[in-house]
């Protein structure tokens, strides 16, 4: 069964570094977006992607977020200058159009 | 009101009971629904859509209100399997872009 992977499963970083979250959607679907849940708290939207642009974001996806897709397989999220506050679980997810989207795994981001 | 509200749990009941959840949403114009489960630590994985005319899905049967705005899940012969969390969520404008999750609903099923 295809799935959306995503990696690395769980990334460490000082504080006020930049880090790539990766990920792979299914391949045949056309949207993609990115997801965070603080432990302990709700799944959160931050963007999606369709198209080659954003489609849509959150408040929380400010301009130290960022995404591409830099090839035909891949899905990258950006902080580029991490805050304690961005720890979190960051889920990527992929969905045809207008149906229901599949999660990925989760990265697990630690900023210390 | 929050835009998406669940009881957050935990519901503890025994295996073989049926337990309903209610998830209730503020915006009236909302058009897509579906519950998901959370393992602990774990993505939300898809548990079913919620149509207008109300779905089931094996032991699990899903309903929307729009006159009241809740949707509901119902599972009957509660398995030890079932022990997660379920995410009620409502996406406002059709699709799947910006959709807004709840904070969940904690079920766990004792033996």
């Amino acid at each position: 069964e295809p799935e959306v992977t995503q990696t690395p499963s769980h990334q460490v970083t000082q504080m006020g570094q930049e880090v790539i979250l990766r990920c792979v959607p299914i391949s045949n679907h056309l949207y993609f977006y990115w997801y965070r849940q603080i432990l302990g708290q709700k799944v959160e939207f931050l963007v999606s992607f369709y198209n080659n642009e954003i489609s849509e974001k959150s408040e929380i996806f400010d301009d130290q977020f960022s995404v591409e897709r830099p090839d035909g397989s891949n899905f990258t999220l950006k902080i580029r200058s991490t805050k304690l506050e961005d720890s979190a679980m960051y889920f990527c997810a992929s969905s045809e159009v207008g149906a229901e989207a599949f999660f990925g795994q989760g990265t697990r981001l630690t900023v210390v | 009101r929050k835009e998406v509200e669940q009881d957050p749990g935990p519901f503890n009941v025994p295996e073989g009971a049926t337990v309903a959840f209610n998830c209730t949403y503020s915006n009236s114009a909302s058009q897509s629904f579906f519950w998901y489960r959370q393992d602990c630590r774990k993505e939300p994985k898809l548990l079913m859509s919620v149509y207008s005319s109300g779905n089931e899905d094996g032991r699990f049967t899903a309903q929307l209100n729009r006159a009241s705005q809740y949707i509901s899940l119902l599972i009957r012969d509660s398995k030890l399997s079932d022990s997660a969390t379920y995410l009620c969520v409502v996406n406002p404008e059709g699709g799947y872009q910006k959709v807004t999750f709840g904070t969940g609903t904690k079920l766990q099923v004792i033996p």
